[in-house]
């Protein structure tokens, strides 16, 4: 056990629905990065938040949007689904903002679109 | 643009023999290269990572081979045992950034099925 929660672990939901997944970091991490995997395009880094502050984001769609609340949890928001969004979500929390910080991966939330 | 690329995409190895898996990557600016490790329906977790400083680094069965010159490296997991049947991927990431974000560009992932 990583130590990192994801809620849900499962869901599934219909094109151009809206869904919010939920990370909550280790206890006294800071960072919290998402991660798509999916097996074309593998593990593919999303965004990172650093207490609250947006500092990266990678492949990313404009559909999708996230957030780190005071609390540190994360919450990321995916509209307008499509049958490609279809994938494992994960968040990974880190100590501090980098440097050689491990990331803790959670259980992943795995999104179906119908 | 994949910046990390790994092979094999799959491997089979007998129980007590040798796995190989490499990894090579594009950008000079790495210099933090971890290994993970996920077994199905979990999320990965790190395995062994290694700084460019170094050309080996082993933990146990794990060892991890880096070469600079060539931009490669690859992790050799000796003695391989059932248990290690699961999926490995190479990763790549910056140290010290200027933006304060640190992620993870992945290879493809390995898939490894040791048999008895």
């Amino acid at each position: 056990d990583s130590g990192v929660t994801q809620t849900p672990k499962h869901l599934i939901t219909a094109t151009g629905q809206r869904v919010t997944l939920r990370c909550s970091p280790r206890s006294g991490d800071l960072s919290v990065y998402w991660y798509q995997q999916s097996l074309d395009q593998g593990l593919q880094f999303l965004i990172h938040y650093y207490n609250g502050e947006e500092r990266a984001k990678g492949n990313i769609l404009e559909r999708f949007s996230a957030q780190q609340f005071p609390d540190l949890h994360s919450e990321l928001n995916l509209s307008s689904l499509e049958l490609g969004d279809s994938a494992l979500y994960f968040c990974a929390s880190s100590r501090a903002g980098g440097g050689y910080n491990e990331q803790f991966f959670g259980p992943g939330t795995r999104l179906t679109v119908l | 643009q994949q910046q990390v690329k790994q092979s094999p995409q799959s491997l089979i190895v007998q129980k007590g023999g040798i796995s190989i898996i490499n990894c090579a990557y594009e950008n000079t600016a790495f210099d933090y290269f971890p290994w993970y490790q996920q077994f199905p329906g979990k999320g990965p977790a790190l395995l062994i990572a290694i700084r460019p400083d170094v050309s080996e680094k082993k933990e146990g069965r794990f060892t991890i081979s880096f070469n600079k010159s060539a931009k490669q490296f690859s992790l050799h997991i000796m003695d391989s045992q059932p248990g290690d049947s699961a999926t490995y991927f190479c990763a790549a990431s910056v140290a010290y950034s200027g933006a304060g974000s640190y992620q993870l560009t992945f290879g493809k992932g390995t898939k490894l099925s040791v048999i008895p």
